[in-house]
């Protein structure tokens, strides 16, 4: 079966350094990748996707990183800020299939 | 506001009991998704519905059931509940199958 793993579920950065996410995925065929932010008391919201055809993509502060031979994902989130705390959630999915999430990674910033 | 409306936000109820909790997907999405989140846990898939059908059913108990009204409004069915049945659960829509899930604020469900 198909699984999505972290690296870290915990990750502490101070304010204003770079953030990087790391997340696994087992399935070679996976062919589209999410990364959800969830806050406390909250539903995870949508930061950034990726296709398998792409190794790279960027957002506003964020970039996402596919390197598909290691089946590795990444989210970096640039001069991280207090209201990023929260927990990151990568997922994974292959043709119509359903999206597989990992565990997460709670990144907590420091002032 | 994402778009995804769940209701209530916050239900207590005692074990044995049965509880519906109901999601409306954000217009124009035919596919609704169910997840349970255990604290400090993952999102764990339960069930899928695309236009009024049941497309996908994931790790989801007999004592839970679900179903996707022709409004493409969908309920979740919480039988015989158990304290472990404590979470909180989530609905998720999308246009098309497994693309960009929109979620909504989730219930909080609590087994006493």
């Amino acid at each position: 079966g198909e699984s999505v793993g972290l690296h870290l579920p915990t990750l502490s950065v101070q304010e204003g350094d770079n953030s990087i996410i790391n997340c696994a995925y087992s399935n070679s065929a996976s062919d589209y990748f999410i990364w959800y932010k969830q806050e406390s008391g909250k539903g995870p919201q949508f930061i950034i996707d990726i296709r398998s055809n792409m190794d790279k993509r960027q957002g506003q502060r964020v970039t996402v990183l596919l390197n598909k031979t290691v089946k590795h994902l990444s989210l970096q989130i640039a001069a991280t800020q207090p209201g990023d705390s929260a927990v990151y959630f990568c997922a994974s999915r292959r043709g119509a299939q359903k999206l597989v999430f990992g565990q997460g990674t709670r990144l907590t910033i420091n002032p | 506001d994402s778009g995804v409306t769940q209701t209530p936000k916050h239900l207590i109820t005692a074990t044995g009991q049965r509880v519906t909790l109901r999601c409306s997907p954000r217009s124009g999405d035919l596919s609704v998704y169910w997840y349970q989140q255990s604290l400090d846990q993952g999102l764990q898939f339960l069930i899928q519905y695309y236009n009024g059908e049941e497309r996908a059913k994931g790790n989801i108990l007999e004592r839970f059931s679900a179903q996707q009204f022709p409004d493409l409004h969908s309920e979740l069915n919480l039988s015989s509940l158990e304290l472990g049945d404590s979470a909180l659960y989530f609905c998720a829509s999308s246009v098309a199958d497994g693309y960009g899930y929109t979620f909504g604020s989730g219930t909080r469900l609590t087994v006493v």
